[in-house]
């Protein structure tokens, strides 16, 4: 089982700053890596798939970068909508898929 | 646009059992591999089970296999995962999705207590 790992667990960022998440995975996952938002009280929502495409919806300001084992969202530009949890998941040896432990992007 | 109703937890003692049903609608369900995630308190995102989309195949996590069972009716657009054999590990936010590598949609989820 692919082991990830999200780094920082907590990010204290500023409105209008950039916000930068790192993904790392136990082993190569190539590009078949998705990012998912989290808000509280709210179900996740799909954000990034193949590590760098953006779902359908999904502002510009997210972006998704990496493959094999290290993974980078950024946020260009926080929004207040966009303090939430952001989980990364991989989908390249499976079952099972496997998520990392997430990061808490809140207000700095 | 995707609707995801999960309903069916609660608490139940160590040993019992629990169906969980998830209502699909706003998309063709009988399009799309569904799953069963969960999320323990103060733990990360598990995937559980998922089944293909003609029901002809599922696939269960080492840690649930054998205790639970994941089924579809394609005419009622349902899921359900029908758990058995409860233990404390298994109390969780169960989220229905749509999918079984990226997950394209989650429901709410249901909330599934194993407690004496």
């Amino acid at each position: 089982e692919i082991v990830m790992t999200q780094s920082p667990a907590t990010l204290s960022v500023s409105p209008g700053e950039r916000a930068t998440l790192s993904c790392r995975a136990s082993q190569s996952v190539s590009s078949n890596l998705a990012w998912y938002q989290q808000k509280p009280g709210q179900a996740p929502r799909l954000l990034i798939y193949g590590a760098s495409t953006r779902a359908t919806g999904i502002p510009a300001r997210f972006s998704g970068s990496g493959s094999g084992t290290e993974f980078t969202l950024t946020i260009s530009s926080l929004q207040s909508e966009d303090f939430a949890v952001y989980y990364c998941q991989q989908y390249n040896n499976w079952p099972p898929v496997t998520f990392g432990g997430g990061t808490k992007v809140e207000t700095k | 646009q995707m609707q995801l109703v999960e309903s069916g937890g609660g608490l139940v003692k160590p040993g019992g059992s629990l169906r969980l049903s998830c209502a699909a609608s706003g998309f063709t369900f009988s399009d799309y591999y569904m799953s069963w995630i969960r999320r323990a308190p103060g733990k990360g995102l598990e995937w559980v089970s998922y089944i293909t989309n003609s029901g002809s195949n599922t696939y269960y996590a080492d840690s649930v296999k054998g205790r639970f069972t994941i089924s579809r009716d394609n005419a009622k657009n349902s899921l359900d995962l029908q758990m058995n054999s409860l233990r404390a590990e298994d109390t969780a936010l169960y989220y229905c999705v749509v999918g079984y590598r990226k997950i394209d949609f989650w429901g709410q989820g249901t909330l599934v207590t194993v407690s004496s």
